[in-house]
């Protein structure tokens, strides 16, 4: 099965909203994890990204935190704007670099 | 290159027929990796090449599909006898492969494939 697992979208919500995307991976090793975005139209690019337990990583107004107890990787803003529509893929890379995609979320935020 | 290259942009064809994709990584990036993202889909890991290493097929869907990098650059995947589940953008990334950029993948921007 996937070792990636992420909320399942669409997600719609109103601007200055907080968003939360939850992502939870297979503790297999000391996988680096991440985030990566696709906005309408565009290729897929990194987000952010957290190599070891509790390091943070933070992007735009994103934040992401590594949490080894709860194997999970939740990306969080606490004031979306229609510039954060767009589709959102956590990711997962063991030791030998492969990343594997969660199936991506898609956010939609309304002004 | 400044950043990852795809080409064809798109592609429409019969089905039956071959196609082949190519992608150029950006200069100097060991890893390579192509990726399918189908509609409605999540990104679908097909094979990853890293260096002179034997490339990891394991996300293949069939025999009909192959991939090829020469020269440690250029990469070209083939789909033979082309199948309406076919139709998707398939997604070339590429990295340094190694030390703290290894798993910062650049994108391409996608060869949409319509198989009619």
């Amino acid at each position: 099965g996937n070792s990636v697992t992420q909320m399942e979208g669409p997600v719609t919500l109103s601007e200055e909203a907080f968003l939360t995307i939850n992502c939870t991976y297979t503790a297999t090793g000391y996988p680096s994890l991440f985030w990566y975005v696709q906005y309408p139209g565009e290729g897929l690019q990194l987000l952010l990204k957290a190599t070891k337990a509790d390091d943070k990583g933070s992007n735009k107004g994103f934040e992401a935190t590594y949490r080894k107890e709860t194997t999970s990787f939740h990306l969080e803003k606490g004031s979306v704007q229609v510039s954060d529509s767009a589709v959102y893929f956590c990711a997962r890379a063991p030791n030998d670099y492969k990343l594997s995609f969660g199936a991506g979320t898609t956010v939609t935020v309304r002004a | 290159g400044a950043g990852v290259s795809q080409s064809p942009s798109n592609k429409v064809t019969e089905k039956g027929k071959d196609v082949e994709l190519r992608c150029d990584p950006i200069s100097g990036h060991t890893a390579l990796y192509w990726y399918r993202q189908s509609l409605g889909q999540g990104l679908e890991f097909l094979i990853y090449f890293q260096g002179n290493s034997a490339p990891d097929k394991s996300g293949l869907p069939s025999d009909r599909f192959s991939a090829e990098r020469t020269g440690g650059s250029v990469s070209t995947l083939t789909i033979q006898r082309t199948q309406q589940e076919d139709s998707a953008v398939y997604l070339c990334a590429s990295s340094l492969g190694a030390g703290a950029g290894a798993n910062v993948l650049t994108f391409g921007a996608g060869s949409r494939l319509t198989v009619l």
